[in-house]
């Protein structure tokens, strides 16, 4: 399996910056994804990283250093609609994906 | 679009019955996948299928079983209910190319008594 860490709970004003942090430890590595999730509903895909780097979509952008086996997800300009579940999840050797277990980012006016 | 259907959406189940959560995509994509979700503990893959025909055994199989007559169809079957598995559970399914983008079906919300 792997071993994949994100921090629980993280709380930001409408207008600010958040980045939240993962890190994994794996066997094999095909890729870092993000997800997002509201709540009662089904996770929907944000972003994806198998290279080194930074991938930059819209508001939010998703960097990737496979040395460190560490990705953050930035969040840019929040709004309250961005109040979700963040889900960091790795694909390995397999390809099979495993999950952490989220992010639950709360955006206060 | 339809994308990916699970049914039902919430069942309450006796301990020891048998039960189905079915799901159907329509997007003809050769991999699927079953996974639980459970608070503190994030999604848990229990089985999945690369390609109709195949399956293969995830993070937590025991007590599920999967089978994938046809592309479209995943159902996942837990023979013999028990508490522990109270949870809700997600279909997906990938076109299987390098992005891998999983697309989800709205969940099955199981409670088993």
């Amino acid at each position: 399996g792997q071993n994949i860490d994100q921090p629980t709970e993280m709380t930001a004003t409408e207008g600010a910056i958040v980045q939240i942090n993962c890190t994994y430890q794996t066997s094999g590595f095909n890729g870092l994804f993000w997800y997002q999730q509201h709540a009662g509903e089904a996770p929907t895909f944000l972003s994806y990283n198998v290279l080194d780097g930074l991938e930059e979509k819209g508001r939010f952008s998703s960097f990737l250093s496979r040395s460190k086996g560490y990705s953050y997800l930035l969040l840019k300009e929040l709004q309250m609609k961005d109040s979700a579940s963040y889900l960091c999840a790795v694909r390995d050797g397999d390809y099979k994906l495993s999950f952490g277990a989220g992010t639950t980012v709360t955006v206060r006016a | 679009i339809a994308g990916i259907t699970q049914a039902p959406t919430s069942q309450i189940l006796a301990a020891g019955r048998r039960m189905t959560l079915r799901c159907t995509q329509d997007m003809r994509h050769n991999a699927m996948y079953w996974y639980r979700q459970d608070l503190g503990l994030g999604l848990r893959l229990i089985h999945y299928s690369n390609t109709a025909g195949t399956t293969g055994k995830g993070e937590v199989p025991d007590g599920y079983s999967v089978s994938r007559a046809n592309t479209d169809d995943f159902p996942l079957t837990l023979a013999s209910a028990v508490p522990s598995q109270t949870s809700v559970y997600f279909c997906a399914s990938s076109e299987g190319d390098d992005t891998g983008e999983l697309f989800f079906g709205e969940g099955s919300r199981l409670t088993v008594l």
